[in-house]
């Protein structure tokens, strides 16, 4: 069954601690993305990548890191410096690069300040 | 930056009243898509408009992309408690790309 993993489902994340969310898929898909969702909020994008070993910043990429080091993994780096980083992290992805590519979600991870 | 309006941000309806949920934006879309986003779940896709005009049904779902391409809307007819969640709308941010930019979203409550 195709589709897209994320995990942990929750995490907590102590001060001062770099904590990796992880998104895999088995679609084939090129492209894939980040989204952070704040309650009641719409998604915002982290980062996206277009292509393996390939990725660029979106909206908000401050305090995050990513890789694409293989085309189902597209990992999410949460660091110390993101200062609030409580939210609802989403990865997604899509066939390609074009415009008209609708985009499949993950399950998501909900992070936590401890 | 090109924004995505969306209204309303709260809908509260009684089950089988009808529900509609308005995207605007102030430059020319490419497509549209809808994604519907369950409580506690994760964004779904729904459906793409991509012609100016074009009205697209799922089963009590209705949705249309305006003539000038820049709004779109979503109507369900005689609303259930399946209904529930947060309809978002999306569009890429221009006309050669894959990354969208998500409307804020229309939370739907249904009472039975």
């Amino acid at each position: 069954d195709g589709g897209i993993t994320q995990s942990p489902k929750y995490l907590f994340r102590k001060e001062g601690q770099n904590v990796t969310l992880s998104c895999e898929q088995n679609l084939n898909h090129d492209a894939m993305y980040w989204y952070r969702q704040d309650p009641g909020q719409g998604l915002r994008l982290i980062y996206y990548s277009q292509i393996v070993n390939d990725f660029q910043k979106g909206d908000i990429a401050e305090g995050y890191s990513v890789s694409r080091e293989k085309k189902e993994s597209f990992p999410l780096t949460v660091t110390s410096a993101q200062k609030n980083p409580t939210a609802f992290y989403l990865c997604a992805s899509s066939r390609d690069r074009a415009s008209n590519q609708p985009q499949h979600f993950g399950d998501g991870t909900r992070l936590s300040i401890l | 930056g090109q924004q995505v309006m969306q209204i309303p941000q709260y809908q509260h309806v009684q089950e089988g009243e009808d529900f509609t949920t308005y995207c605007n934006s102030s430059t020319t879309l490419s497509n549209i898509q809808w994604y519907k986003q369950r409580p506690g779940g994760h964004p779904v896709f729904l459906i793409q408009l991509v012609k100016s005009g074009e009205v697209k049904k799922q089963k009590r779902l209705t949705f249309q992309f305006g003539e000038a391409k820049k709004n779109s809307s979503l109507h369900i007819t005689a609303t259930q408690t399946t209904d529930v969640g947060t309809y978002f709308c999306a569009a890429p941010r221009s006309y050669n790309t894959d990354k969208l930019i998500f409307g804020t979203g229309t939370r739907l409550q249904v009472f039975p």
